[in-house]
């Protein structure tokens, strides 16, 4: 069973325009999530981060925004660039549970930005 | 600042040939350590993770295993390679449970 969940993907979008990428959970013990950013060949990089106790996490171009009751989440980056184009991977944690057995990851959402 | 290292970049190996994959970390000390294979269409799957030196805890029951000889060294390996290990390995560390985990630039594993 699935606990993060990104139902899409692949996405496309215009260049300059807003990128939604969106990611649902089942496990309600999850109370840290992150996005991650994936180039084909090479390691994940940790774009950004937002803890349940908050609700919208903004770093540059990048705003992740987290609805509890809905457990979904959702990376936005404004303006969309040509470097944006890459994987994108969910990813969440019971960062508070005790237990060290890492993230649990979505399967990706491949973003393309088109010129 | 933390930096780490996964060799080799690319691998080929007949089936039924052993394994052996090493990545190390450097700048941190007791780091939580993570084995994760990415398959097509499945994400990052995660196959082992340490919370110290000898300390090895499986996530999926496999053909792989995973040792820690010291603290920030981590090791996947497998005695008989079989097709379906093929994929893309990925070490990560953590300084604490649940955190951020950094990812090495991957080991692109193909049997044959």
């Amino acid at each position: 069973d699935q606990q993060v969940k990104q139902n899409s993907p692949s996405l496309s979008v215009q260049e300059g325009r807003i990128s939604i990428l969106n990611c649902d959970y089942t496990n309600s013990m999850f109370d840290y999530f992150l996005w991650y950013k994936k180039y084909p060949a090479e390691g994940p990089t940790f774009l950004i981060s937002i803890s349940s106790i908050k609700d919208k996490n903004e770093d540059g171009r990048f705003t992740v925004f987290l609805n509890k009751s809905a457990k979904h989440l959702s990376l936005h980056i404004v303006p969309s660039q040509p470097g944006d184009s890459a994987v994108y991977f969910c990813a969440a944690s019971a960062a508070s549970g005790g237990g060290a057995d890492g993230l649990t990851f979505g399967k990706g959402t491949h973003l393309i930005i088109q010129p | 600042s933390q930096t780490i290292h996964q060799w080799p970049a690319t691998l080929v190996q007949p089936v039924g040939s052993p394994l052996s994959l090493e990545c190390t970390v450097e700048g941190t000390s007791n780091p939580n350590l993570y084995w994760y294979r990415q398959a097509a269409g499945r994400g990052l799957q995660l196959l082992f993770y340490s919370v110290g030196i000898g300390q090895i805890s499986s996530e999926v029951p496999q053909n792989l295993s995973a040792s820690r000889p010291q603290d920030r060294q981590f090791i996947l390996s497998s005695k008989k390679l079989l097709l379906s290990d093929s994929g893309f390995y990925l070490c990560a560390w953590s300084a604490r449970t649940g955190e951020v985990a950094f990812f090495g630039q991957g080991t692109r594993l193909t049997v044959v």
